[in-house]
């Protein structure tokens, strides 16, 4: 089981650019959580899929944001134009149904907007 | 108040003791509760998950919820210092099937 798979596992870019991150859940889960990490807010939820359809995206900070998940086994979160507090590791998890076990997070994303 | 709180440490324990998280929770209709360990730089990853009141132990790990109180633990016996690293907690909030998670707690053992 390769896990949860993140890309890229960093990116740097300039304010204003487009910036999508990718994540392939492990086979066979059927609910996909996006999450954010910063020092000053710690882990918060962005938004969630139960196969494939959005469920809960109330933690989208803004409309800058937008996530897809066009099958079970690729999802892509989007920020556009990106700015500088957007800066935090991104964080893919994936579970067999909801989170009634816990999930399985991927290696994360390292984003910084210069 | 927030949905999940811990205290953010650091807690310092010497390698060979006991190490005691805490984190409480606001909503009393919370019916599953987790900790999830982060190495720096790494993603959270999960070490127990409990539903009952009472002790669930696994290992050197003893999970601990108290429902009445809100409250729930995790104890590490005879600490070592791999399990240097930030301890989150996480609830699911009643009528949802999401994890908030609290601020996490930085635990450093200490040889």
């Amino acid at each position: 089981d390769a896990g949860v798979i993140q890309s890229p596992r960093h990116e740097v870019t300039e304010m204003g650019q487009e910036v999508t991150l990718r994540c392939k859940p492990i086979s066979g889960h059927n609910s996909l959580f996006w999450y954010r990490q910063t020092m000053m807010r710690g882990l918060e939820l962005l938004i969630y899929f139960n196969n494939n359809v959005p469920i809960d995206d109330s933690g989208m900070p803004e409309d800058r944001f937008s996530a897809k998940m066009p099958n079970a086994s690729f999802s892509t979160l989007k920020i556009q134009p990106s700015e500088p507090r957007d800066s935090a590791v991104y964080f893919c998890a994936s579970s067999l149904q909801g989170a009634g076990y816990g999930y399985t997070f991927g290696s994360g994303t390292r984003l910084t907007v210069v | 108040q927030k949905e999940v709180e811990q205290n953010s440490g650091p807690l310092s324990v010497p390698e060979g003791a006991i190490a005691s998280l805490n984190c409480t929770y606001s909503d009393r209709g919370s019916q599953s509760f987790f900790w999830y360990r982060q190495y720096s730089g790494k993603s959270p990853e999960l070490i127990m998950f409990i539903y009952s009141n009472g002790d669930k132990e696994d290992g050197r790990f003893t999970a601990q919820l108290n429902k009445a109180s809100q409250y729930v633990s995790l104890l590490i016996r005879d600490s070592q210092p791999s399990d240097s690293a930030t301890y989150l907690c996480a609830v699911i909030i009643q009528g949802a099937q999401k994890l908030v998670f609290g601020q996490g707690t930085r635990l450093t053992i200490n040889p």
